[in-house]
């Protein structure tokens, strides 16, 4: 069974500086889709950022960039320039059967707080 | 484009009564999926279904619980008799293909009291 771990259940940061979330996982699967999901105060998910297990670059999205470690089955999310509105809790998700992106398994989340 | 709808936003139910979620999915979607958030918890995979057919109920109750996506209308969540340790959001998920990026409605708080 497929496992996400986020480490951190709260992180804060200043406005305009950058902020690393940490995942990882467990997975046997050798190809797969790896998600981070943001949930504001309005509680509606939203996908932040998706990356591909068999590419090799790191995906970006404006200030939102992963740093994937296949090997070391890590997949944190990078935050550049916080915003007021980046403050959300963030949940990293990976597919529980590796074959297909249903089933997503979601971490407990890290609660950001962006202090102005 | 409207995203995925889910209806009530909020809903009541005293324990004993049945809940009725509704999910409409992104126009041009097939494929919808149920999941359940506890309090400080990330989301759990309930049901995958596409138009009339249920794909994968692996993460459903055994029992009270079932979920339908017929021809015309909306995906519906019904859970039967409601007890306290049902109260959680309830969220809808739709992507274009079952392989796709899910894309998330608002939830439905449920509260069962």
């Amino acid at each position: 069974a497929q496992t996400v771990t986020q480490s951190q259940p709260e992180m804060s940061v200043q406005e305009a500086e950058t902020v690393t979330l940490s995942c990882t996982y467990d997975t046997s699967e050798s190809d797969y889709y790896l998600f981070w999901y943001k949930q504001p105060p309005s509680r509606q998910m939203i996908l932040v950022i998706r990356q591909e297990a068999y590419k090799q670059q790191n995906a970006t999205e404006n200030r939102f960039s992963v740093n994937f470690q296949k090997a070391a089955k890590s997949f944190s999310l990078k935050i550049s320039d916080s915003q007021l509105g980046d403050a959300a809790m963030y949940f990293c998700a990976i597919p529980r059967d590796g074959g297909s992106n249903y089933k997503l398994t979601f971490g407990k989340g890290t609660l950001l707080t962006v202090n102005p | 484009n409207a995203g995925v709808m889910q209806n009530p936003r909020h809903l009541v139910r005293r324990r004993g009564q049945e809940a009725r979620l509704r999910c409409s999915p992104m126009k041009g979607h097939s494929h919808v999926y149920w999941y359940r958030q506890l309090p400080e918890e990330g989301l759990k995979f309930m049901v995958y279904l596409q138009k009339e057919n249920i794909i994968d109920e692996s993460g459903m109750p055994k029992e009270r619980f079932s979920a339908e996506f017929p021809k015309e209308g909306p995906s519906i969540l019904r859970i039967q008799q409601v007890v306290r340790g049902d109260s959680a959001a309830y969220f809808c998920a739709s992507s274009l293909t079952g392989s796709g990026e899910q894309y998330f409605g608002p939830g439905t708080r449920l509260t069962v009291t």
